[in-house]
């Protein structure tokens, strides 16, 4: 199938822990992103990259740190979780202006 | 500063009942607006793009519209299968890549 996915999706970790998140596309698409969904819906942009290199990166505490090893994969390593980190993480691509996103990662800090 | 709105947060109807939801967006150019749908559990799915105002696009029992401030999401003779959060996003003019999502409508439609 041709998708954008997400693994784990669902992780759970203790406060303090480092954790990553992996993200594939097989849509041949230049660009993707990182979006982070609170409890009350809103989509906000983290960071995007466009053939690998970062083009966004959104006023995130440095502790979160995305890595593009090529243009299909986007992955995002988070150090120190802290409980505020808690919430559901999507990928996406984009081949111009739309963008297709993965089935999200819920991460719980405890 | 960019930014989109939209209304009402959450909607009931009963199926067959049309209505439509808003999205009202203030930008300093625009390149295009978005509509996706998410279910529950689920990332969001996307539906259209309209890129100018009087532009109109249709999906089954959807159909969206552009004015220079707004666009609406028109549903008509819903099912309960249409049950879900549409969300609303608006690509800047002087952002290449990023798009500004709204908070959704919450969308549930009983048989």
């Amino acid at each position: 199938d041709t998708a954008v996915s997400q693994t784990p999706k669902y992780l759970v970790t203790q406060m303090g822990n480092d954790k990553s998140i992996k993200c594939e596309q097989n849509l041949g698409h230049d660009t993707m992103y990182w979006y982070k969904q609170d409890s009350k819906k809103f989509l906000k942009i983290m960071f995007s990259y466009n053939n690998k290199e970062l083009i966004i990166n959104e006023t995130v505490p440095n502790r979160f740190s995305p890595k593009s090893p090529d243009k299909a994969h986007l992955n995002l390593h988070i150090n120190s979780l802290e409980l505020g980190d808690s919430a559901v993480y999507f990928c996406a691509s984009s081949p111009s202006y739309e963008q297709y996103f993965g089935p999200g990662t819920r991460l719980t800090v405890t | 500063e960019d930014q989109v709105t939209q209304s009402p947060e959450a909607l009931r109807l009963q199926e067959g009942e049309s209505s439509s939801l808003n999205c009202s967006y203030t930008v300093s150019g625009l390149r295009g607006l978005f509509w996706y749908r998410q279910d529950p559990g689920k990332g969001p799915e996307f539906l259209f793009t309209l890129y100018s105002a009087g532009e109109e696009k249709e999906k089954e029992r959807l159909k969206a519209t552009l004015t220079k401030k707004e666009s609406f999401l028109h549903i008509t003779a819903p099912k309960p299968e249409d049950s879900a959060t549409y969300l609303c996003a608006v690509h800047p003019m002087d952002s290449s890549y990023k798009l500004i999502f709204g908070s959704g409508t919450r969308l549930l439609v009983r048989p």
